[in-house]
């Protein structure tokens, strides 16, 4: 069936480090790909998304390209602050049952 | 513009105790409408799900049930409440159309059965 794997956390950096968060994903046909962002006892907020192969998401300084041939979507910033101190959620589409289909989350800790 | 209000934000309640909480959502018609639960530092868990006024499908078996009474409300509830109820509850709405729409998520409700 259809899966989402994210790298595992948390991931700790130091503030104007580069971050990279993977997402790799099992599914048929071409779902549309997001990555959503919860901060400390929040909800979730999408942060970007794609809907097709070598399509790039973009927000806040986030990107994220839709690799079809590697079925990834990870997650990069070129220079993080302590306030991307978050979770990060992958997740993928499926049409069929109107789901989202969720990675398990990616702490993500900056520090100053 | 769409807005959706979950309450209440935090709740305290005894093993054995029912529960209701309310998720409406406002600026559209027709939404699909999610209720997620997440655990302390855990990733979502969908428990219900609805795509129109009465249709309910239910992810997994569990003491909890969901209504959609209107189109733009959708409410979980419980008979009696379990310790393992505990969580974060959270409802999200997506637009109806299917094709990967985002889904839009409310400020969550923090459960702690006591």
């Amino acid at each position: 069936g259809d899966s989402v794997t994210q790298m595992e956390g948390p991931v700790t950096l130091s503030e104007e480090a580069f971050l990279t968060i993977n997402c790799t994903y099992t599914a048929t046909g071409y779902p549309s790909l997001f990555w959503y962002v919860q901060y400390p006892g929040e909800g979730l907020q999408l942060l970007l998304k794609a809907t097709k192969a070598d399509d790039k998401g973009s927000n806040k300084g986030f990107e994220a390209t839709y690799r079809k041939e590697t079925t990834s979507f990870h997650l990069e910033k070129g220079s993080v602050q302590v306030s991307d101190s978050a979770v990060y959620f992958c997740a993928l589409w499926r049409d069929s049952n109107y789901q989202l289909i969720w990675g398990a989350g990616t702490k993500l800790i900056i520090k100053p | 513009s769409q807005t959706i209000h979950q309450w209440p934000a935090t709740l305290v309640q005894p093993v054995g105790s029912p529960l209701s909480l309310e998720c409406t959502v406002e600026g559209t018609s027709n939404p699909n409408l999610y209720w997620y639960r997440q655990a302390a530092g855990r990733g979502l868990q969908l428990l219900f799900y609805s795509v129109g006024i009465g249709q309910i499908s239910s992810e997994v078996p569990q003491n909890l049930s969901a209504s959609r009474p209107q189109d733009r409300q959708f409410i979980l509830s419980s008979k009696k409440l379990l310790l393992s109820d505990s969580g974060f509850y959270l409802c999200a709405w997506s637009g109806g159309q299917g094709g990967g729409q985002p889904q839009h998520f409310g400020d969550g409700t923090r459960l702690s059965i006591l």
